[in-house]
């Protein structure tokens, strides 16, 4: 079974411009989960989307959104790119069931964002 | 706010010993906590959980302690070997199924 993948793997943008990154999940995974990895503050939720819906949302500005597709996979934006915005990004997959308790989380390799 | 955190950012050990890495959480109404392993250039992958009724569980060379009364889980590898190198997290169950990470520990093994 494919494990999740993620696109692209590198990528490098100037301040104000935005960026689009894409997650696709296990197979049969209808939960994708969003993280920001960074040196200073670690691995940080974003948010998750089940079924085309976003199910939970963290503590970042507005910039950051995402959607779900009907196949499940995931795109997640981030306008007005900031130096700030740096960071590893990854992506987990679920079952999903029920939003209240634990699904064991598979997690892509990441997509490195780079903001000069 | 909710946050889980590390006492250690580094960990250097010889193989064969055994390591322990440790982490504090902050919600004692937290009831599932689970250990991840990222190695260079890989996503975190799932090493032990334990849930909130436990004490203690054991994996294949791997344990993790749990002590709701200070709030502390603990890590411990058996007889660790190089291919344990790696960055630990342990992360907590937040409302809503969420993860919450605590900033990791980089645990070097030295030959």
């Amino acid at each position: 079974k494919a494990g999740v993948t993620q696109t692209p793997r590198y990528l490098i943008k100037t301040r104000g411009q935005q960026v689009t990154l894409s997650c696709s999940p296990i197979s049969g995974h209808r939960s994708v989960s969003w993280y920001q990895q960074t040196p200073g503050q670690g691995l940080q939720f974003l948010f998750e989307y089940f079924s085309e819906t976003q199910r939970n949302k963290g503590n970042f500005p507005g910039r950051f959104s995402g959607r779900q597709f009907s196949n499940s996979r995931s795109e997640m934006n981030v306008s007005t790119l900031e130096l700030g915005d740096s960071a590893l990004y990854l992506c987990a997959s679920s079952k999903g069931l029920a939003a209240n308790t634990y699904n064991e989380q598979f997690f892509g390799p990441g997509t490195r964002l780079t903001v000069l | 706010g909710e946050s889980v955190g590390l006492h250690l950012p580094t960990l250097s050990v010889q193989e064969g010993d055994n390591s322990i890495i440790n982490c504090a959480y902050s919600n004692s109404a937290s009831d599932y906590f689970i250990w991840y392993k990222q190695e260079s250039g890989k996503g975190p992958q799932f090493i032990i959980d334990i849930r909130s009724n436990m004490d203690k569980r054991q994996g294949q060379r791997v344990t993790v302690l749990l002590n709701k009364t200070v709030k502390h889980l603990s890590l411990q590898i058996a007889a660790t070997q190089p291919g344990d190198s790696a960055v630990y997290f342990c992360a907590e169950k937040a409302q809503g199924g969420k993860l919450i990470f605590g900033q990791g520990t980089e645990l070097s093994v030295k030959p």
